[in-house]
């Protein structure tokens, strides 16, 4: 079954404890992305990836980092998480130039106190 | 600056009724549109999308228009049922859907049995 795995799917942490979100993927896709989904905000794109060792920004990278060792991987970092990181986030990938095979995850719920 | 903009936050329907959830762009550049379906504690999943060279693409009871001159776009669904209840997402992208996807803040509907 095609999908895209998220864990931890729910986390309460405190400001400025490092947090690492994993992201996997199982349809050998090049391009994923993450994403944070806030009120009345939409989805905003936070890091992509269009292959391996091959990152960039999107609309809202402060303060996070991203990582893609492995074609199936693309782990979220917040080296020091803050209260305005508080958000649902999602990971997503799809085939290059196909925006209709884009698979999302069932999302992470962060909490930071 | 929000280029992707669906300015009802939600709309209730009756069932077997025709759902219209709208939505507008600022972005002349943009000339690929995709809607997304949302369910509680689930990713976005892909709907039905559309190109610029079209004004209309249909897939079952899902229609999505497209007005270019406007910048407007709107999604029609026909008849309403209860599992169409969810919060729909509109995208858009440049260059065919090669550019990121911008998302629209989101329309919660709400079928009413």
């Amino acid at each position: 079954e095609a999908q895209v795995t998220q864990n931890p799917r729910y986390l309460i942490t405190v400001t400025g404890k490092k947090l690492t979100v994993t992201c996997s993927q199982n349809m050998n896709h090049e391009y994923m992305s993450w994403y944070r989904q806030d009120p009345g905000l939409g989805l905003r794109q936070i890091y992509y990836s269009m292959n391996v060792e091959v990152t960039d920004k999107g609309d809202v990278p402060e303060g996070y980092k991203v990582s893609r060792k492995e074609k199936r991987n693309f782990p979220l970092i917040l080296e020091s998480p803050s209260p305005n990181q508080t958000s649902l986030y999602f990971c997503a990938s799809r085939a290059s130039g196909y925006q209709e095979t884009q698979y999302f995850g069932p999302g992470t719920r962060l909490l930071v106190l | 600056d929000q280029q992707v903009k669906q300015n009802s936050p939600s709309l209730s329907v009756q069932e077997g009724r025709i759902s219209i959830l709208n939505c507008d762009y600022t972005n002349s550049m943009f000339d690929y549109f995709l809607w997304y379906k949302k369910y509680p504690a689930e990713g976005p999943t892909f709907l039905i999308s559309i190109s610029s060279i079209k004004d209309k693409n249909e897939d079952g009871r899902f229609t999505v228009f497209l007005n270019k001159s406007a910048k407007h776009l709107s999604l029609h669904i026909v008849p309403s049922q209860p599992g169409d209840s969810a919060v729909y997402f509109c995208a858009a992208s440049a260059n065919f859907g090669n550019e990121k996807l911008t998302f629209g803040t989101g329309t919660r509907l709400t079928i009413i049995p």
